[in-house]
């Protein structure tokens, strides 16, 4: 089945450490994006591509990195800069070629990441 | 600029209906999308209308959209306490739809009592 996984479910991060959180989609999307949520705030977006080895910041992306050498995997990597990053990310993909009009956001499961 | 905006908690009872609302901003934007997002889950697509539709009705539930007012609106008849959830309204605006940027509001808390 076509379909977009994150991992791990759950994170613990140590203050000053990197992480790395895993999105991997088999839907021959173009588009992927990481986004963030915190209670009561909906859903910031952090980062997107849209092709291999290129992307874009969001609205949030600092303290935050990723890259895009393939089409199915878009990691993103969590820094010791970025001051609060007890979250739960979400990672979506998109197709954003070819005639389909519609073109809704498919979305992983989810990591949540914790500081301890 | 872009923005969605919809209230944040949403309580009823076993059996009513359910309505939630949200304003956007965008005019360009083709499809108008709902979003549901269980505890501890990503987000799944619950239905989608587009941009020149006034209603959309799909078994319990129905969308109305009013762009001269740039209101959507969400109505999930006789609600059960499995449609407990977070509901999101999200947009694309055309400019952007090539980068596929979706605008996400704020979600809804629904919360269903028996």
């Amino acid at each position: 089945d076509g379909g977009i996984t994150q991992s791990p479910k759950y994170l613990f991060r140590k203050e000053g450490q990197n992480v790395t959180l895993s999105c991997e989609q088999n839907l021959n999307h173009d588009a992927m994006y990481w986004y963030r949520q915190d209670p009561g705030q909906g859903l910031r977006l952090i980062y997107y591509s849209q092709i291999v080895n290129d992307f874009q910041k969001g609205d949030i992306a600092e303290g935050y990195s990723v890259s895009r050498e393939k089409k199915e995997s878009f990691p993103l990597t969590v820094t010791s800069a970025q001051k609060n990053p007890t979250a739960f990310y979400l990672c979506a993909s998109r197709l954003t070629s070819g005639t389909q009009q519609r073109t809704e956001a498919f979305f992983g499961q989810g990591t949540r990441l914790t500081v301890v | 600029g872009e923005d969605v905006e919809q209230s944040l908690f949403l309580s009823v009872r076993e059996g009513d209906s359910s309505v939630i609302n949200c304003t956007y901003t965008d005019s360009s934007s083709t499809y108008l999308y709902w979003y549901k997002q269980e505890p501890g889950a990503g987000l799944q697509l619950l239905t989608y209308i587009f941009s020149n539709m006034d209603m959309k009705q799909d078994q319990r539930l129905t969308v109305l959209l009013n762009k001269k007012d740039k209101h959507l609106s969400l109505r999930i008849a006789d609600t059960q306490t499995g449609d407990s959830a977070i509901y999101f309204c999200a947009e694309s605006p055309d400019g952007s739809s090539n980068t596929g940027k979706l605008i996400f509001g704020q979600g809804t808390t629904l919360q269903v009592k028996p």
